[in-house]
């Protein structure tokens, strides 16, 4: 039972465009979400977070948007730069659990 | 700051030989401890997570075994390796937190089982 699921395996935009990274969740104890971002031979780093009392967050040219009601949430990279190539995990949990649930992963490609 | 290191980066085993892998933080007291396993084709799943010394949680049963000996110490261990257990094998601290708090990874260990 895969209760957080990022549909896109890979995702390709042009530089100084947008690219937007979408996750669904199923599990409507998750109050928590997070996002991170994996180079190769790497381990995962945090990037943003979001609770559940709130539908965005923003920092400089990443921001998380949360629909609770469709059980989704969204990463939106604007401007994209070839640096932020990479994976992007979206991760959940809930109440004081603290075990973070993740996505498979969506490999982001920004295009010079 | 703080960081976490882990190591070997990568490590190949065969099967039936035993396992350890060790996790450090620096700059934190009493974190919160974290073993993940990504196998391929998989997202990251939590193996086993410690909120003090000695003080071990499984997630997943499995044929693998955490110890924390120290603060800011974290060993995964194996008796005897199986084939399934190769894979990228994560460690990661987060604040002394229930919830809402990032956790933070090392680099990992590649693991290969042959």
């Amino acid at each position: 039972d895969q209760q957080v699921k990022q549909n896109s395996p890979s995702l390709s935009v042009q530089e100084g465009r947008i690219s937007i990274l979408n996750c669904d969740y199923t599990n409507s104890m998750f109050d928590y979400f997070l996002w991170y971002k994996k180079y190769p031979a790497e381990g995962p780093t945090f990037l943003i977070s979001i609770s559940s009392i709130k539908d965005k967050n923003e920092d400089g040219r990443f921001t998380v948007f949360l629909n609770k009601s469709a059980k989704h949430l969204s990463l939106h990279i604007v401007p994209s730069q070839p640096g932020d190539s990479a994976v992007y995990f979206c991760a959940a949990t809930g109440g004081s659990n603290y075990k973070l649930t993740f996505g498979k992963g969506t490999l982001l490609t920004v295009n010079p | 700051s703080q960081t976490i290191h882990q190591w070997p980066a990568t490590l190949v085993q065969p099967v039936g030989s035993p396992l350890s892998l060790e996790c450090t933080v620096e700059g934190t007291s009493n974190p919160n401890l974290y073993w993940y396993r990504q196998a391929a084709g998989r997202g990251l799943q939590l193996l086993f997570y410690s909120v003090g010394i000695g003080q071990i949680s499984s997630e997943v049963p499995q044929n693998l075994s955490a110890s924390r000996p120290q603060d800011r110490q974290f060993i995964l261990s194996s008796k005897k390796l199986l084939l399934s257990d190769s894979g990228f094998y994560l460690c990661a601290w987060s604040v002394p937190a229930r919830g809402t708090q990032p956790q933070h990874f090392g680099d990992g260990t590649r693991l290969s089982i042959l």
